[in-house]
C-alpha cells in the first residue's frame, strides 16, 4: 500500500518568516509527487515533480524532489498571511493514476 | 487552464434521503475521474475510481451500493450517496485527470450535510 508522510502536521509562523514542508513516501509504482494548497475549498495545484534535483519554482514557493532518498520539500519563504492554508503532498501510481495523500500540513501565519 | 465544476457546493438532506453531486469538466475531456472524501482536518481519502463508460472501480471498505457513481460521458461524472446517514456527513470533491502536465484538477467540492 502506497504510503504518504507529512511533517510537521501544523506551523506557525510570523509574516516574513520561511517554512520548510517536508513529504516523504513509499510507492510501488511512482510516477509523480504533487503539491496542493487547500484553503476553505478544493486543493489548488502548486508543483508536478517527477525528477530527483531539479528545483520548480513559483514566486516565493518551490520545491524539489529526491527520489532516491524518497522525499520531497516545499519552501515559502517571505510568508504572508494568504499562505496560511493546509498543504497536501501526494503521490501518483503509474498504474492506475491513483493519487495517495498525506494527511497535509497545516500553516498559520501571523501578521 | 482545466476546470471542473462541482455542484452543489452544499446541501443539506434528511436521513434516508439521497444525494447527487455532479462534477464537469469544462473545457476538456475526462475518460477518468476520482471522488474522495475529506473529514474535518485530515486528508483527502480515494473513494473510488470513474471511468467513462464503465464501472467504477471502489476502494477497499467504500460501499458501492451507497455511493453510487455514474461517468455516462466525457464530461460528466455523478456520485449519489443513497440513503445518507449522519455519518454519511463530509466534504466531497471530485478530480479529473488532465493530461495537460498540471496532474489533476478538482472540483470545489461539495458540503454534505445530512439531519
Amino acid at each position: 500500500e502506497d504510503k504518504v508522510v507529512q511533517s510537521p502536521l501544523s506551523l506557525v509562523v510570523h509574516e516574513g518568516d520561511t517554512v520548510t514542508l517536508n513529504c516523504s513516501y513509499e510507492v510501488t509504482n511512482f510516477r509523480s509527487l504533487l503539491w496542493y494548497k487547500q484553503e476553505k475549498k478544493a486543493p489548488t495545484f502548486l508543483f508536478m515533480l517527477t525528477s530527483s534535483g531539479i528545483e520548480k519554482k513559483s514566486g516565493r514557493l518551490s520545491s524539489i524532489l529526491d527520489k532516491k532518498e524518497l522525499f520531497s520539500i516545499l519552501n515559502i519563504t517571505a510568508t504572508q498571511t494568504g499562505d496560511s492554508a493546509i498543504y497536501l503532498c501526494a503521490v501518483e501510481d503509474s498504474n492506475d493514476y491513483k493519487l495517495s495523500f498525506g494527511a497535509g500540513t497545516t500553516v498559520t501565519v501571523r501578521a | 487552464g482545466a476546470v471542473v465544476s462541482q455542484h452543489p457546493s452544499r446541501v443539506i438532506c434528511k436521513s434516508g434521503t439521497s444525494v447527487k453531486i455532479e462534477c464537469r469538466s469544462l473545457d476538456f475531456q475526462a475518460t477518468t475521474m476520482f471522488w474522495y472524501r475529506q473529514f474535518p482536518k485530515k486528508s483527502l481519502m480515494l473513494m473510488a475510481t470513474s471511468n467513462e463508460g464503465s464501472k467504477a472501480t471502489y476502494e477497499q471498505g467504500v460501499e458501492k451500493d451507497k455511493f453510487l457513481i455514474n461517468h455516462a460521458s466525457l464530461t460528466l461524472s455523478t456520485l449519489t450517496v443513497t440513503s445518507a446517514h449522519p455519518e454519511d456527513s463530509s466534504f466531497y470533491i471530485c478530480s479529473a485527470l488532465t493530461g495537460s502536465g498540471y496532474g489533476y484538477t478538482f472540483g470545489s467540492g461539495t458540503r454534505l450535510t445530512v439531519v
